[in-house]
């Protein structure tokens, strides 16, 4: 079936560092693929998003890069801040499907 | 400015005590969704709602009802909780239904079972 598998958290940076966080996915069909972010409190916001392979989703400075041969998607950013701690969670929406599929969830903690 | 409200943000409940989790747009959206939560676990869908038609996930546990009564509401109902019920539910919403759209969550209600 359908699935997304999250690198786990948590990771911790120190302010400025450089980010990835992995996602890797497993689809049938050809799958829109998401990352969404969740403040604490909050509810998940969408972060960016790419609908067909080697589009590039941007977004506040992240960036993500759908990878077909590589079915990956993996979040960047050059340089996090402290406000950027949050839950990250990875999706893919498969063509003819009405749902997502969520990954786990990676928690980013950014140290000042 | 807060488009999708639930109420409350914590809830605790008794074991077998019916339970009933709300949530309201402003959006005025066709599609309202309910997810489960469990700690460190993804987001599972329960059900969702396209305007009044009511779509059930396969394995949504009948113990779980919803009811919309109108375009801005949407009721999580748990007829018999048990232990295994606790988790956040996120209820979202979208304008329609597909890739597309961008669905928004509301901050979650946490649900505790004692």
């Amino acid at each position: 079936g359908d699935s997304v598998t999250q690198m786990e958290g948590p990771v911790t940076l120190s302010e400025e560092a450089f980010l990835t966080i992995n996602c890797t996915y497993t689809a049938t069909g050809y799958p829109s693929l998401f990352w969404y972010v969740q403040y604490p409190g909050e509810g998940l916001q969408l972060l960016l998003k790419a609908t067909k392979a080697d589009d590039k989703g941007s977004n506040k400075g992240f960036e993500a890069t759908y990878r077909k041969e590589t079915t990956s998607f993996h979040l960047e950013k050059g340089s996090v801040q402290v406000s950027d701690s949050a839950v990250y969670f990875c999706a893919l929406w498969v063509s003819g499907t009405y749902k997502y599929i969520f990954g786990t969830g990676t928690r980013l903690k950014v140290l000042a | 400015d807060a488009m999708v409200i639930q109420n409350p943000r914590y809830q605790v409940t008794q074991f077998g005590k019916p339970v009933t989790l709300s949530c309201s747009q402003t959006l005025n959206h066709n599609v309202m969704y309910w997810y489960q939560q469990k700690s460190s676990q993804a987001p599972k869908l329960l059900f969702h709602y396209y305007d009044k038609d009511f779509n059930n996930e396969a394995d949504t546990p009948d113990n779980f009802q919803s009811r919309r009564p109108n375009t801005s509401f949407c009721f999580l109902d748990i007829r018999s909780p048990g232990l295994g019920d606790a988790a956040m539910y996120l209820c979202a919403t979208s304008r329609d239904s597909g890739p597309q759209e961008t669905q928004y969550f509301g901050p979650g209600t946490r649900l505790l079972v004692l």
